[in-house]
């Protein structure tokens, strides 16, 4: 099945600084790489997503960015603000099984004043 | 937020009883699954339901039991809790395989 790695857990940047954060997967067969952003106590929320057919998808201050030869995506946030800190999770599609996705352990977004 | 909601929100057990955890969905999606979610381990699927009376074992379904008898609600059972089942537990939808999946807002439960 598909494997999802994804680095760092932990991330600290001062506020109007970027933020990259990476994921590899495993499955050359998946194709919809989604990106979610969970603030404490709540629910992980969908903030940005990319197909195989695409390289780089832009919105506003977030960008994610995909090389399906190396298999490896990754999400950028440029002129971060505190309300960017939270805990954001990468994930793949699992080569069209009903399983749906596969998601990264996470990376703790933490944005210093 | 996508229609669904989770029940109960908070909820505290002893080791040995059963518990279920109801998830409920007014989008009329086809898939459900059952996260249960821990620090240092992400988001890991419990069980999945690809429609009514359809599912599946997902990474860590031992313990656990899921039923789907209407499209609109997917339950998760807890036969006899342990205290490894301490978790947040999400139940997420989606219209397709593969595609967009949209969370519930969670149920915490503690097992003493």
């Amino acid at each position: 099945g598909e494997n999802v790695e994804q680095h760092p857990s932990t991330l600290s940047v001062q506020e109007g600084d970027s933020a990259v954060i990476k994921c590899t997967y495993s499955d050359s067969a998946s194709n919809y790489f989604p990106w979610y952003k969970q603030e404490l106590g709540k629910r992980p929320q969908l903030i940005i997503d990319i197909r195989s057919n695409v390289g780089e998808k832009k919105d506003q201050r977030i960008a994610v960015t995909l090389n399906k030869t190396a298999k490896h995506f990754s999400l950028h946030i440029t002129e971060t603000q505190p309300e960017d800190s939270a805990v954001y999770f990468c994930a793949a599609s699992s080569g069209g099984g009903a399983d749906g996705l596969t998601f990264g352990k996470g990376t703790h977004l933490i944005i210093q004043p | 937020d996508a229609g669904i909601t989770q029940s109960p929100r908070h909820k505290v057990t002893e080791t040995g009883t059963p518990v279920t955890l109801r998830c409920h969905q007014t989008e009329n999606h086809r898939y459900m699954y059952w996260y249960r979610q821990d620090p240092g381990h992400g988001l890991r699927l419990i069980h999945y339901s690809y429609g009514v009376k359809d599912t599946d074992k997902g990474e860590v379904s031992d313990g656990y039991s899921v039923s789907r008898s209407k499209t609109e609600d997917f339950l998760l059972t807890l036969e006899s809790a342990t205290s490894s089942q301490t978790s947040v537990y999400f139940c997420a939808i989606s219209d397709r395989v593969g595609e967009t999946q949209y969370f519930g807002p969670g149920t915490r439960l503690l097992v003493l």
